[in-house]
Protein backbone atom coordinates (compact mmCIF):
# COMPACT_ATOMS: atom_id res chain seq x y z
CA UNK A 1 0.00 0.00 0.00
CA UNK A 2 0.98 3.51 -0.62
CA UNK A 3 1.74 5.55 2.50
CA UNK A 4 0.76 9.32 3.28
CA UNK A 5 0.97 11.89 0.27
CA UNK A 6 1.52 15.38 0.84
CA UNK A 7 2.04 17.87 -2.13
CA UNK A 8 3.40 20.16 -2.32
CA UNK A 9 6.48 18.93 -0.60
CA UNK A 10 8.34 22.47 -0.45
CA UNK A 11 6.65 25.80 -0.93
CA UNK A 12 7.82 29.66 -0.69
CA UNK A 13 5.46 32.18 -0.38
CA UNK A 14 4.93 36.07 0.54
CA UNK A 15 3.27 37.43 3.35
CA UNK A 16 -0.06 38.06 3.30
CA UNK A 17 -0.56 35.72 0.80
CA UNK A 18 -2.51 32.44 1.36
CA UNK A 19 -1.57 28.84 0.53
CA UNK A 20 -3.38 25.34 0.11
CA UNK A 21 -1.55 22.03 1.31
CA UNK A 22 -2.75 18.76 -0.03
CA UNK A 23 -2.60 15.46 1.92
CA UNK A 24 -3.56 11.89 0.56
CA UNK A 25 -4.63 9.48 3.33
CA UNK A 26 -3.55 5.37 3.04
CA UNK A 27 -6.46 3.99 1.16
CA UNK A 28 -8.97 2.60 3.38
CA UNK A 29 -7.77 5.01 5.68
CA UNK A 30 -10.90 7.75 6.63
CA UNK A 31 -9.81 9.78 9.19
CA UNK A 32 -6.74 12.72 8.68
CA UNK A 33 -4.93 14.73 11.19
CA UNK A 34 -3.04 18.04 10.67
CA UNK A 35 -0.16 19.05 12.85
CA UNK A 36 2.28 22.05 12.72
CA UNK A 37 6.12 21.74 13.49
CA UNK A 38 8.32 24.44 14.35
CA UNK A 39 11.62 24.77 16.29
CA UNK A 40 10.25 27.20 18.53
CA UNK A 41 6.74 25.45 19.57
CA UNK A 42 8.01 21.86 18.23
CA UNK A 43 5.00 20.05 17.23
CA UNK A 44 1.51 21.42 17.91
CA UNK A 45 -2.07 20.12 17.11
CA UNK A 46 -4.05 21.36 14.04
CA UNK A 47 -7.10 19.77 13.16
CA UNK A 48 -8.70 16.03 12.93
CA UNK A 49 -11.06 15.22 10.46
CA UNK A 50 -13.07 12.45 10.14
CA UNK A 51 -15.72 11.15 7.25
CA UNK A 52 -15.35 14.79 6.29
CA UNK A 53 -16.39 16.23 9.46
CA UNK A 54 -14.23 18.06 11.53
CA UNK A 55 -13.70 16.54 15.22
CA UNK A 56 -11.59 18.26 16.84
CA UNK A 57 -9.05 21.67 16.61
CA UNK A 58 -6.20 23.18 18.09
CA UNK A 59 -5.48 26.14 19.08
CA UNK A 60 -5.17 28.16 16.32
CA UNK A 61 -6.24 31.51 14.63
CA UNK A 62 -9.36 31.08 12.25
CA UNK A 63 -6.62 31.87 9.90
CA UNK A 64 -5.46 28.42 9.64
CA UNK A 65 -8.82 26.23 8.28
CA UNK A 66 -9.25 22.55 6.50
CA UNK A 67 -11.83 20.48 4.62
CA UNK A 68 -11.73 16.19 3.78
CA UNK A 69 -13.39 15.52 1.00
CA UNK A 70 -15.07 12.33 0.16
CA UNK A 71 -12.59 10.10 -0.79
CA UNK A 72 -10.71 10.94 2.73
CA UNK A 73 -8.12 13.24 0.94
CA UNK A 74 -7.54 16.57 3.30
CA UNK A 75 -6.51 20.10 2.45
CA UNK A 76 -5.51 22.92 4.48
CA UNK A 77 -5.43 26.24 4.22
CA UNK A 78 -3.43 29.59 5.25
CA UNK A 79 -4.72 32.62 4.73
CA UNK A 80 -2.92 35.87 5.10
CA UNK A 81 0.53 34.17 5.89
CA UNK A 82 2.59 35.82 8.96
CA UNK A 83 6.32 35.11 8.89
CA UNK A 84 5.38 32.49 12.07
CA UNK A 85 3.72 30.42 9.89
CA UNK A 86 7.12 29.38 8.42
CA UNK A 87 6.76 25.49 9.44
CA UNK A 88 6.62 22.11 8.47
CA UNK A 89 3.53 20.94 8.13
CA UNK A 90 2.60 17.46 8.98
CA UNK A 91 -0.63 14.73 8.16
CA UNK A 92 -1.20 11.95 9.82
CA UNK A 93 -4.06 9.56 8.61
CA UNK A 94 -5.57 6.21 10.34
CA UNK A 95 -7.94 3.62 9.74
CA UNK A 96 -10.74 4.95 12.13
CA UNK A 97 -10.40 8.29 14.69
CA UNK A 98 -7.24 8.48 16.43
CA UNK A 99 -9.32 8.88 19.84
CA UNK A 100 -10.22 4.82 19.55
CA UNK A 101 -6.54 4.51 19.68
CA UNK A 102 -6.12 3.17 15.78
CA UNK A 103 -2.25 4.12 15.06
CA UNK A 104 -1.42 7.07 13.11
CA UNK A 105 0.59 6.87 9.58
CA UNK A 106 2.52 10.13 9.01
CA UNK A 107 3.20 11.81 5.72
CA UNK A 108 6.71 13.35 4.67
CA UNK A 109 5.52 16.71 5.64
CA UNK A 110 5.06 20.15 3.41
CA UNK A 111 8.01 22.52 4.40
CA UNK A 112 6.37 25.82 4.09
CA UNK A 113 8.63 29.30 4.19
CA UNK A 114 6.70 32.97 4.69
CA UNK A 115 9.18 35.57 3.20
CA UNK B 1 5.01 24.23 32.85
CA UNK B 2 4.60 21.90 29.72
CA UNK B 3 2.05 19.33 29.88
CA UNK B 4 4.57 16.75 28.53
CA UNK B 5 8.64 16.87 29.50
CA UNK B 6 11.11 14.54 28.18
CA UNK B 7 14.58 14.27 29.21
CA UNK B 8 17.23 14.24 28.33
CA UNK B 9 16.71 16.69 25.69
CA UNK B 10 20.23 15.94 23.93
CA UNK B 11 21.88 12.73 24.71
CA UNK B 12 25.25 11.40 22.97
CA UNK B 13 26.03 8.13 23.29
CA UNK B 14 28.30 4.84 21.34
CA UNK B 15 27.05 2.06 18.95
CA UNK B 16 26.05 -1.04 21.49
CA UNK B 17 24.97 1.16 24.40
CA UNK B 18 21.79 1.07 26.39
CA UNK B 19 19.12 4.09 25.89
CA UNK B 20 16.73 5.42 28.03
CA UNK B 21 14.88 8.48 27.48
CA UNK B 22 12.09 9.67 29.82
CA UNK B 23 8.69 11.70 29.52
CA UNK B 24 6.40 12.81 31.89
CA UNK B 25 3.42 13.94 31.51
CA UNK B 26 0.48 16.27 33.85
CA UNK B 27 -2.52 15.21 32.46
CA UNK B 28 -4.60 12.53 32.66
CA UNK B 29 -4.47 10.34 29.08
CA UNK B 30 -6.20 8.07 27.03
CA UNK B 31 -2.95 7.00 25.25
CA UNK B 32 0.92 8.12 25.07
CA UNK B 33 2.69 7.54 22.18
CA UNK B 34 6.39 7.06 21.17
CA UNK B 35 7.43 8.63 17.70
CA UNK B 36 10.90 8.68 15.81
CA UNK B 37 11.95 11.72 13.55
CA UNK B 38 14.76 11.35 10.76
CA UNK B 39 16.78 14.44 9.45
CA UNK B 40 14.11 15.35 6.86
CA UNK B 41 11.08 15.63 8.88
CA UNK B 42 9.16 12.50 8.22
CA UNK B 43 8.08 10.81 11.48
CA UNK B 44 7.48 6.79 12.52
CA UNK B 45 4.90 5.94 15.11
CA UNK B 46 6.91 3.59 16.97
CA UNK B 47 4.78 2.06 20.33
CA UNK B 48 0.92 3.35 21.36
CA UNK B 49 0.29 2.47 24.67
CA UNK B 50 -2.04 2.72 27.62
CA UNK B 51 -0.82 1.09 30.35
CA UNK B 52 2.34 -1.99 30.93
CA UNK B 53 5.04 -2.48 28.37
CA UNK B 54 5.51 -3.11 24.50
CA UNK B 55 8.48 -4.66 22.48
CA UNK B 56 9.35 -3.93 19.37
CA UNK B 57 12.35 -5.15 18.04
CA UNK B 58 15.39 -3.47 20.41
CA UNK B 59 12.55 -0.91 21.42
CA UNK B 60 10.79 -1.31 24.40
CA UNK B 61 8.31 1.42 25.68
CA UNK B 62 6.77 1.44 29.28
CA UNK B 63 4.17 3.29 31.09
CA UNK B 64 2.81 4.26 34.80
CA UNK B 65 -0.19 5.08 34.38
CA UNK B 66 -0.36 6.54 38.28
CA UNK B 67 3.55 8.30 38.08
CA UNK B 68 2.42 9.63 34.46
CA UNK B 69 5.60 8.52 33.33
CA UNK B 70 6.86 6.46 30.62
CA UNK B 71 10.29 5.18 29.17
CA UNK B 72 11.63 4.18 25.64
CA UNK B 73 14.58 2.06 25.77
CA UNK B 74 16.79 1.09 23.25
CA UNK B 75 19.39 -2.21 23.78
CA UNK B 76 22.40 -2.72 21.32
CA UNK B 77 21.57 1.02 20.17
CA UNK B 78 23.23 1.66 16.40
CA UNK B 79 24.10 4.64 14.67
CA UNK B 80 20.82 4.44 12.54
CA UNK B 81 18.86 4.91 15.77
CA UNK B 82 20.07 8.33 15.62
CA UNK B 83 17.01 10.82 15.61
CA UNK B 84 15.04 12.85 17.27
CA UNK B 85 12.60 10.98 19.54
CA UNK B 86 9.12 12.58 20.87
CA UNK B 87 6.61 11.72 23.49
CA UNK B 88 2.96 12.48 22.67
CA UNK B 89 -0.01 11.54 24.91
CA UNK B 90 -3.60 11.83 23.96
CA UNK B 91 -5.25 14.08 27.11
CA UNK B 92 -8.64 15.02 27.87
CA UNK B 93 -9.75 16.90 24.96
CA UNK B 94 -8.47 14.38 22.94
CA UNK B 95 -5.77 16.31 21.40
CA UNK B 96 -2.97 15.04 20.97
CA UNK B 97 -0.02 17.10 23.10
CA UNK B 98 3.71 16.96 22.54
CA UNK B 99 6.50 16.90 23.61
CA UNK B 100 9.93 18.94 22.85
CA UNK B 101 12.03 15.72 21.39
CA UNK B 102 15.29 14.25 22.71
CA UNK B 103 17.89 14.24 20.00
CA UNK B 104 19.80 11.21 20.19
CA UNK B 105 23.11 10.71 18.45
CA UNK B 106 24.82 7.15 18.42
CA UNK B 107 28.29 7.51 17.73
CA UNK B 108 30.03 4.53 15.83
Amino acid sequence: KAGVTQTPRYLIKTRGQQVTLSCSPISGHRSVSWYQQTPGQGLQFLFEYFSETQRNKGNFPGRFSGRQFSNSRSEMNVSTLELGDSALYLCASSLGRPTSSYEQYFGPGTRLTVT
Amino acid sequence: KNEVEQSPQNLTAQEGEFITINCSYSVGISALHWLQQHPGGGIVSLFMLSSGKKKHGRLIATINIQEKHSSLHITASHPRDSAVYICAVRGGAQKLVFGQGTRLTINP
